[in-house]
């Protein structure tokens, strides 16, 4: 069975300091993770993504960690500002072989960047 | 068109009637997938395309759902006899070919049965 937990429901943090979303997933044979961001009444937007062969990715303010042995992944957002005020979503896909792209979502987390 | 279009934003309907919800890809995108969304839940996978064919229907909850993409594009979700539980926001999404391509989300349809 596959799946994705986000065991925060909400993150508050002030502007300008580190933004910090966890995940946990069981499932190891799926090896490709990502995380999206979504506004209300919008559709989720891909945000940043790794591997199984990496345990880092960084882009701009957004570095996502990936600890296999734990099952753990984490999106770090430095410094946050208010406009990154969302719900995030983790996500597990199976990118390799026969895969066709198919995710399984965590529950989301509402971060909420204060001024 | 620039990004993935969900057709309608809003559908009330009242429990036991037929709904079709629309979903247009990015063009030349060969994968869509519809997800569900219920309140304070992560989308859920109900159903994969390739091209024009279905490759993986496992996230249908029941047979009352059932989903077509005819020309490989376009593709309508459809809800016979809806029920109350229906409720929640559909979203579709497409990508270049599946795999790690990025899928990109379209706004959603939120339907709710009354």
């Amino acid at each position: 069975d596959q799946q994705v937990k986000q065991n925060s429901p909400s993150l508050s943090v002030q502007e300008g300091r580190i933004s910090i979303l966890n995940c946990d997933y069981t499932n190891s044979m799926f090896d490709y993770f990502l995380w999206y961001k979504k506004y209300p009444a919008e559709g989720p937007t891909f945000l940043i993504s790794i591997s199984s062969i990496k345990d880092k990715n960084e882009d701009g303010r957004f570095t996502v960690f990936l600890n296999k042995s734990a099952k753990h992944l984490s999106l770090h957002i430095v410094p946050s500002q208010p406009g990154d005020s969302a719900v995030y979503f983790c996500a597990q896909g199976d990118a390799g072989g026969t895969s066709y792209g198919k995710l399984t979502f965590g529950q989301g987390t509402i971060l909420t960047v204060h001024p | 068109g620039a990004g993935v279009s969900q057709t309608p934003s809003n559908k009330v309907t009242e429990k036991g009637k037929y709904v079709e919800l629309r979903c247009d890809p990015i063009s030349g995108h060969t994968a869509l997938y519809w997800y569900r969304q219920s309140l304070g839940q992560g989308p859920e996978f109900l159903i994969y395309f390739q091209g024009t064919g279905a490759a993986d229907d496992s996230g249908l909850p029941n047979d009352r759902f059932f989903a077509v993409r005819p020309e490989g594009s376009v593709s309508t979700l459809k809800i016979q006899r809806t029920e109350r539980g229906d409720s929640a926001v559909y979203l579709c999404a497409s990508s270049v070919q599946g795999g790690d391509t990025e899928a990109f989300f379209g706004q959603g349809t939120r339907l709710t049965v009354v």
